[in-house]
């Protein structure tokens, strides 16, 4: 069974129409991660949460907030999409102990036209 | 600040022979954590190989094994008797820093390609 659920798979939305991706989880875990990924190129981090702590990385956009209303769901909402947002957006859940991996959604892929 | 280096963009390896991905990284941290995460063409992340900072063993599993450099600040990936399935996107990643604040950290990847 998924542990991490992405929703939806695919989602395709206008140029300035505001978007918002899910992200779900049934392991409980504190952490939360989102993650932009352009083509062939690495996972860019956006911003984590442990718990309700919000770390937003320093070079993110204004355009990109995130929510997360409980520990099992965690949202991104992009503003004002513009056509350089067009990525796969990953969704990833960890414990707080340093070692533990990451759990990945199978992410959701954004098209903006 | 973490930083991950992979500096070899692609690689090529015959099926069923042994095969190095190269990772580099820097942090202040003096805990941390080290990953390999697989990437095929369907787009998910597959955890592959964890080594603490503090192990003194090279991690290994099953026919991953990190050979774990600390002075070097090397951790590199050898996959052994590849196989056609191991194509993929391989991800070197880094978790550092206080609890609250470890963001995990990926570096730019390397595309391997199995040959038969």
């Amino acid at each position: 069974d998924a542990m991490v659920i992405q929703n939806p798979r695919y989602q395709v939305t206008q140029f300035g129409k505001p978007v918002t991706l899910s992200c779900s989880q049934t392991l409980n875990h504190n952490v939360m991660y989102w993650y932009q990924q352009k083509s062939s190129q690495a996972p860019k981090l956006l911003f984590h949460y442990y718990d309700k702590d919000f770390n937003n990385e320093a070079d993110t956009p204004d355009n990109f907030q995130s929510r997360r209303p409980n520990t099992s769901f965690c949202f991104l909402d992009i503003r004002s999409p513009g056509l350089g947002d067009a990525a796969m957006y990953l969704c990833a859940t960890t414990t707080g102990g340093l070692g533990t991996e990451a759990f990945f959604g199978q992410g959701t892929r954004l098209t903006v036209v | 600040a973490q930083k991950i280096t992979q500096t070899q963009p692609g690689m090529f390896v015959q099926e069923k022979e042994a095969v190095t991905l190269d990772c580099t990284y820097d942090t202040s941290d003096q805990s941390y954590g080290l990953f390999w995460y697989k990437q095929p063409s369907s787009g998910e992340m597959i955890f592959l190989i964890y080594q603490g900072s503090y192990d003194e063993q090279n991690a290994t599993e099953g026919r991953y094994s990190l050979n774990f450099q600390k002075a070097r600040k090397s951790a590199n990936l050898v996959i052994s008797a590849s196989q056609l399935g191991d194509s993929a996107m391989y991800f070197c990643a880094m978790r550092a820093g206080d609890t609250g604040r470890r963001a995990l950290t990926f570096g730019s990847g390397t595309r391997l390609q199995v040959q038969p």
